[in-house]
C-alpha cells in the first residue's frame, strides 16, 4: 500500500510571512512526486514535478525539494499573498505505473 | 485549447439514479485519468485509459461504475444506482505519453450529491 502523508493538515499565516509544509511518500520504487495548488471552484493547478534525489524546484515565490532516500518532499511560499489561499497537493508516482496517489492536502488560509 | 474540461460541473441526484459524467481532454493528449475526491481526503484513483483501451481499473471502481472512451478522445463515467456514499468530486485528468510524459493536467471536477 503506498501512503502520501501531508502535514499540516491546515494552516493560517498572516500575508508577508513565510511558511512551509511536509509530504512523506514510500521511497521504494519511486519515480516521480508532484505538487499541485487547487483553489475552490478550480482545476487543480500542476506546480512542479520532481524525479531526482535532491531535485529543488522554484517558480517565483514557490519552491520545492525532494528527498527520495527518505521520502519526503517540503513546499515552501515566500512572503506569502492572499492569491495563495488554496489547498495544496501532494502526490507520489511509482516505477510502472500511470496512476497518483495523492495526500490529503494541505488547506492554506493568508490573512491579510 | 483551454484544458481539460468536465461537464457537467455540479449534479444533484436521488438514490437510485443513474448518472453520467462528460471529460474532454487536451486534444493532443492521449492518455485520460479518472479521480474521485471525498470530504476531507485527497483524490484516489479510479481509472484510466490509453487512446480507447481501459488498462487499470482501481478497486474502488465497482460493478455500478462503468466508464468509456470509445473514439480515444472524450470519456464518460457512469455511475448507476446511485447512492450516498457516491457523493464526491470525480476529477478528470489528461497527459501525453511522449516527451518525459511526467505531467496529468487536470479539469475542475463534477461536483455530485446524492440525496
Amino acid at each position: 500500500i503506498l501512503n502520501v502523508e501531508q502535514s499540516p493538515q491546515s494552516l493560517h499565516v498572516q500575508e508577508g510571512d513565510s511558511t512551509n509544509f511536509t509530504c512523506s511518500f514510500p521511497s521504494s520504487n519511486f519515480y516521480a512526486l508532484h505538487w499541485y495548488r487547487w483553489e475552490t471552484a478550480k482545476s487543480p493547478e500542476a506546480l512542479f514535478v520532481m524525479t531526482l534525489n535532491g531535485d529543488e524546484k522554484k517558480k517565483g515565490r514557490i519552491s520545492a525539494t525532494l528527498n527520495t532516500k527518505e521520502g519526503y518532499s517540503y513546499l515552501y511560499i515566500k512572503g506569502s499573498q492572499p492569491e495563495d489561499s488554496a489547498t495544496y497537493l501532494c502526490a507520489s508516482r511509482i516505477q510502472g505505473a500511470q496512476k497518483l496517489v495523492f495526500g490529503q492536502g494541505t488547506r492554506l488560509t493568508i490573512n491579510p | 485549447d483551454t484544458g481539460v474540461s468536465q461537464d457537467p460541473r455540479h449534479k444533484i441526484t436521488k438514490r437510485g439514479q443513474n448518472v453520467t459524467f462528460r471529460c474532454d481532454p487536451i486534444s493532443e493528449h492521449n492518455r485520460l485519468y479518472w479521480y474521485r475526491q471525498t470530504l476531507g481526503q485527497g483524490p484516489e484513483f479510479l481509472t484510466y485509459f490509453q487512446n480507447e483501451a481501459q488498462l487499470e481499473k482501481s478497486r474502488l471502481l465497482s460493478d455500478r461504475f462503468s466508464a468509456e472512451r470509445p473514439k480515444g478522445s472524450f470519456s464518460t463515467l457512469e455511475i448507476q444506482r446511485t447512492e450516498q456514499g457516491d457523493s464526491a468530486m470525480y476529477l478528470c485528468a489528461s497527459s501525453f505519453t511522449g516527451g518525459a510524459s511526467y505531467e496529468q493536467y487536470f479539469g475542475p471536477g463534477t461536483r455530485l450529491t446524492v440525496t
